[in-house]
């Protein structure tokens, strides 16, 4: 199964633009990216997810390369509140998803 | 609004007893899963279920069973809890569709004694 490879920790100063990286060299053609992430004591929720294209919504944008191998999750003004851990994932449209230990962000005021 | 709930918040429980925690969603959606997250491992999948009386192993299913009786109802059963069993235990659901999202509870931090 395809991997993704993410910074362990990443900070941040608040309302700047935040630019979070994932690595997946193995992706495969039909794999869509997933990101999540998980705020201090809660479940994590959905962010945003992808094929080929760059998305759009109302929590973030996501930038995926040309080849597919890497893919950036942009926050455009961090918040306080964006702080959490952020989990990159591929999904095998078996819906299994494999959460890895995904990049801590840090919001610094 | 969507909503996964889970019967409790924390848990706790002696080594060898039977546990059940319970994951219940109002979304109406074909698969339910269970994880457990502990620090350093992220989230892994115990078992998963894409209807009414089906699963499927996850990752680390062993010491675990699962119970899909009704469709918004998804169980996790310790037959006989452990130490090592000892974690947050995460429920989550999604409809079937290919790159759906998946819905999480808030999630039941049990401890074994």
């Amino acid at each position: 199964d395809a991997k993704t490879t993410q910074p362990n920790s990443m900070e941040s100063n608040e309302e700047e633009p935040v630019h979070l990286p994932c690595n997946h060299s193995t992706i495969s053609g039909t794999d869509y990216i997933h990101w999540y992430r998980q705020l201090p004591s809660q479940g994590p929720e959905y962010v945003i997810h992808g094929l080929t294209s760059n998305v759009n919504n109302r929590m973030a944008s996501l930038a995926i390369a040309e080849d597919r191998k890497s893919s950036t999750l942009i926050l455009h003004r961090a918040t306080l509140r964006d702080a959490a851990v952020y989990y990159c994932i591929l999904d095998f449209g078996n819906e299994k998803l494999t959460f890895g230990t995904g990049t801590r962000l840090t919001i610094i005021p | 609004d969507v909503k996964v709930t889970q019967s409790s918040r924390y848990l706790v429980k002696r080594t060898g007893e039977k546990v059940f925690l319970e994951c219940v969603q109002d979304m109406d959606h074909e698969n339910m899963f269970w994880y457990r997250q502990d620090p350093g491992l992220g989230l892994r999948l115990i078992y998963f279920s894409y209807d009414v009386k089906m699963k499927e192993k996850g990752d680390i299913p062993e010491g675990y069973s699962v119970s899909r009786e009704k469709k918004e109802r998804f169980s996790l059963i310790l037959e006989s809890a452990s130490t090592n069993q000892t974690s947050m235990y995460l429920c989550a659901s999604s409809s079937l569709h290919s790159g759906a999202e998946q819905y999480f509870g808030p999630g039941t931090r049990l401890t074994v004694t």
